[in-house]
């Protein structure tokens, strides 16, 4: 899978929005951008995935800059409950079968004041 | 509700005591993974199954043996533990779908073993 970057941490306040970067600049026209979070004490939980276009799901959007070389996570209006690992991840479309593994970069730890 | 369970959560053992750690899912996914998350390396992929009695290595598959002899089970056995195997343990599962590469993985809440 190709490789992503993305900041170690940001910090964000209660109720206001929050936009997470991923720079990506050697993905190829098949790969799908998938970001997950980790909460502390738990494991890994899927947040949202996208190809070309913008997504939205009941948790966050996804914007997808139109060479695809980035894209930004958006949570619209954190929660405490937001704090934790985030982690942007390109998968190849029709690699693996699925089961083969994600790979997890270090991820932008995403610190949420009160 | 849809989950995927593991068993036990917290396990302290002695090296060499032969181990297996549970994985179940209740969603019909019928692919399940094993990983491991270390301090600075993240989450390494150990093993994975595509199907019932269907297994393949995935990066660190050394000193670990899986089976997959029903579908919603996917045991992790460590047959004679060692100290470097201390480790918070994630399993996984991923249902199937058309578009290869769109999966999204289910993860469960982890056991955390330490080998003295």
């Amino acid at each position: 899978d190709a490789k992503t970057t993305q900041p170690n941490s940001m910090e964000s306040n209660e109720e206001e929005p929050v936009h997470l970067p991923c720079n990506h600049s050697t993905i190829s026209g098949t790969d799908y951008i998938h970001w997950y979070r980790q909460l502390p004490s738990q494991g890994p939980e899927y947040v949202i995935h996208g190809l070309t276009s913008n997504v939205n799901n009941r948790m966050a959007s996804l914007a997808i800059a139109e060479d695809r070389k980035s894209s930004t996570l958006i949570l619209h209006r954190a929660t405490l409950r937001d704090a934790a690992v985030y982690y942007c991840i390109l998968r190849v479309k029709g690699s693996g079968g699925g089961a083969d593994g994600l790979t997890f970069g270090k991820g932008t730890h995403l610190i949420i004041q009160p | 509700e849809a989950q995927v369970t593991q068993n036990p959560r917290y396990l302290i053992t002695v090296t060499g005591k032969k181990l297996t750690v549970t994985c179940s899912q209740n969603m019909n996914h019928e692919y399940m993974s094993w990983y491991r998350q270390d301090p600075g390396l993240g989450l390494r992929q150990i093993y994975y199954s595509m199907n019932v009695e269907v297994t393949d290595k995935g990066d660190v598959p050394e000193g670990y043996k899986v089976s997959r002899k029903e579908k919603r089970n996917f045991p992790l056995i460590l047959e004679s533990p060692s100290p470097n195997q201390t480790s918070l343990y994630f399993c996984a599962s991923t249902k199937r779908v058309g578009l290869a590469g769109a999966e999204t993985q289910y993860f469960g809440p982890g056991t955390r073993l330490l080998v003295l």
